[in-house]
């Protein structure tokens, strides 16, 4: 079965400091993956998307991730936080030959001032 | 601006009392969904749509029930709540159902039911 693993339910990091936020798959087949930013009292919306091609995707608000096949990993980074990307970040995955998405669990992103 | 609306933002229920979400989207999508979204758990499917008049089980179905008579519109009701179904409930939507489509995602219905 397939599933989504992101390993820091909550990430405090300071402002303008790096920040990785982890998030590995389980498939024994190809797959598309997205990174959803939920702001509070807010829907989801796409951050980015992996669906071919270079492995470094580049996403709206400065963020970026690595498709990793080897390691079965997604990881979201941003090179310097501010207070607005406090939201919680969810990781998603879809085998490419079928349709439905699962969604991981979340990790809260707080960023201090 | 084109988008999801859901409604109501919020609402208190007692259990057993029938309860009907509801979203519409005006972005001419051809699939919706239904998810509920539960502290540790993420967004967990509940129906989804293909297309106007199909519909589709989820990963939790159960309690619940949805009807697509127009593109539009994807209402989803609590026949009888029960307090386990207090959650948030978010309605989205995509160009179609393929893997790789993004999901547009409505403000979500934040439900408790007592």
């Amino acid at each position: 079965a397939q599933s989504v693993t992101q390993l820091d339910s909550q990430v405090p990091v300071f402002e303008e400091a790096p920040v990785e936020l982890r998030c590995n798959y389980s498939s024994s087949v190809s797959v598309y993956l997205f990174w959803y930013v939920q702001y509070p009292n807010q829907g989801l919306q796409l951050l980015l998307k992996y669906l071919s091609g270079s492995t470094l995707v580049k996403g709206i608000n400065g963020f970026e991730a690595e498709f990793n096949k080897s390691q079965t990993s997604f990881h979201l980074r941003k090179p310097s936080v501010h207070i607005s990307d406090t939201a919680e970040y969810f990781c998603a995955v879809v085998k490419t030959s079928y349709d439905k998405v699962i969604f991981g669990p979340g990790t809260s992103l707080s960023v201090i001032p | 601006i084109a988008g999801i609306t859901q409604a109501p933002t919020s609402q208190i229920l007692a259990a057993g009392r029938r309860m009907t979400l509801r979203c519409t989207q005006d972005m001419r999508h051809n699939a919706m969904y239904w998810y509920r979204q539960d502290l540790g758990l993420g967004l967990r499917l509940i129906h989804y749509s293909n297309t106007a008049g199909t519909t589709g089980k989820g990963e939790v179905p159960d309690g619940y029930s949805v009807s697509r008579a127009n593109t539009d519109d994807f209402p989803l009701t609590l026949a009888s709540a029960v307090p386990s179904q207090t959650s948030v409930y978010f309605c989205a939507s995509s160009d179609n159902r393929g893997s790789y489509n993004e999901q547009f995602f409505g403000p979500g219905t934040r439900l408790t039911v007592l």
